[in-house]
Parts: C-alpha cells; sequence; structure tokens
C-alpha cells in the first residue's frame, strides 16, 4: 500500500517562503497525480493544487500567485512552495495521492503543522 | 468556485443509530463528490469514491448515494469508531472544493 510523509520546517517567519516534500513510499510516482491540501487548526480542508508526474499543475487561484508545486519522479517525491506567508497560511498541510482512474484522494500522508511565526 | 455545505454541522448519537449527513452543491456537480472520515490528529480517510462506490476497506454499514446538487452519507447502526468528522468534496469543477465538516459525536 502506498505510503506517503511530508516533511519541512514547522515554523516559518512572515514574508518568507514555506518548503515542503512529500515522500512516497511503497509506490511509484510514476503515472499518478498527486496534491497538496491545507487545514487551519480547528478548521476545514482547503485545496492547495495538484501535479502530475509529468510536470502539469493545477493550483487554486485564490492562492496561484504565491504557490508551486514541482515533482523529482528519480527521488520519487514532490513539493509545495508557497511564497510570503503570513499567520494566515499557518495549517496542518497534506500530501495527497490522486486515485488511478478518477479525481478522487485515496491515500494521504498524515500531516505536518506549520506555523507562520516570528 | 462550487460551494458545498454540510448538513448537519454537529451530530450527537447513541450507538446502533441511524445517522444520515448531507452535503449539497451549488450546481450540478454529476457525481463526482467523495466523502471523507478525519479522526483527531489524523489525516482524512476515503470512504466513499464518485457518490456511492465504497473505498477498499470501509465497512459495509457506510453506504452513499446522490447525484447532481444533493447527495448523503448514511452510516447505519453506529459504532463508537465512527465519531468523526466528515467532510464532503467535489472534483466536478476546480478549484475543488470541501464542505465545511459534519461532526459525529457518539452520546
Amino acid at each position: 500500500q502506498v505510503q506517503l510523509q511530508e516533511s519541512g520546517p514547522g515554523l516559518v517567519k512572515p514574508s518568507e517562503t514555506l518548503s515542503l516534500t512529500c515522500t512516497v513510499a511503497g509506490g511509484s510516482i510514476n503515472n499518478y497525480y498527486w496534491s497538496w491540501i491545507r487545514q487551519p487548526p480547528g478548521k476545514g480542508l482547503e485545496y492547495i493544487g495538484y501535479i502530475f508526474y509529468s510536470g502539469s499543475t493545477n493550483y487554486n487561484p485564490s492562492l496561484k500567485s504565491r504557490v508551486t508545486i514541482s515533482v523529482d519522479t528519480s527521488k520519487n517525491q514532490f513539493s509545495l512552495k508557497l511564497k510570503s506567508v503570513t499567520a494566515a497560511d499557518t495549517a496542518v498541510y497534506h500530501c495527497a495521492r490522486i486515485g488511478y482512474g478518477g479525481w478522487f484522494l485515496d491515500y494521504w500522508g498524515q500531516g505536518t503543522l506549520v506555523t507562520v511565526s516570528s | 468556485e462550487i460551494v458545498l455545505t454540510q448538513s448537519p454541522d454537529f451530530q450527537s448519537v447513541t450507538p446502533k443509530e441511524k445517522v444520515t449527513i448531507t452535503c449539497r452543491a451549488s450546481q450540478s456537480i454529476g457525481s463526482s463528490l467523495h466523502w471523507y472520515q478525519q479522526k483527531p490528529d489524523q489525516s482524512p480517510k476515503l470512504l466513499m469514491k464518485d457518490a456511492s462506490q465504497s473505498f477498499s476497506g470501509v465497512p459495509s454499514r457506510l453506504s452513499g448515494s446522490g447525484s447532481g446538487t444533493d447527495f448523503t452519507l448514511t452510516i447505519n447502526s453506529l459504532e463508537a469508531e465512527d465519531a468523526a468528522t466528515y467532510y464532503c468534496l467535489q472534483t466536478r469543477s476546480l478549484p475543488w472544493t470541501f464542505g465545511q465538516g459534519t461532526k459525529v459525536e457518539i452520546k
């Protein structure tokens, strides 16, 4: 069964760039779409964007000017960069796989809390 | 952007009772609606894909139905392990959007 694991700094200063990596284990990153979702503490879920293993992307318009999602197939990883962060970007960030043959998120990482604070 | 509205926001239920959670879309999304269960400090887990297809390992007491704008997640004979927050997700139109969540508590 595929497993996803987020990694990256848990604390980012305002105006800086949040950088996270999702490592995929137990399966290949090839032939799938991969996504980032975030969840502010005590709140609901927000779609950030997705990437195909070949590199094509889609971003939520509400974040599009600040977000970049990239993929490294040689490392079986994909990454998220969110620039110019503020306290409103404090959230648990989840990576997830988009199911084969459909548009649903079937497997998720455990999530990682990123706090934006000076 | 498609808005998903879940009801109720909160439900307190005794074991073995039936639970019904609804998700209404602001416009038709066909069957591109999926249900997730999230327990505290855990990531969401897929329950139903495409409105009514159970995901691998999901107990048969959970079922989904609906199409267009109105969808339902039903839990027959609630068990203690079903205490969680449930979310719907639409993937018919970008950006994908989630419902606000329904918290189910066991009395």
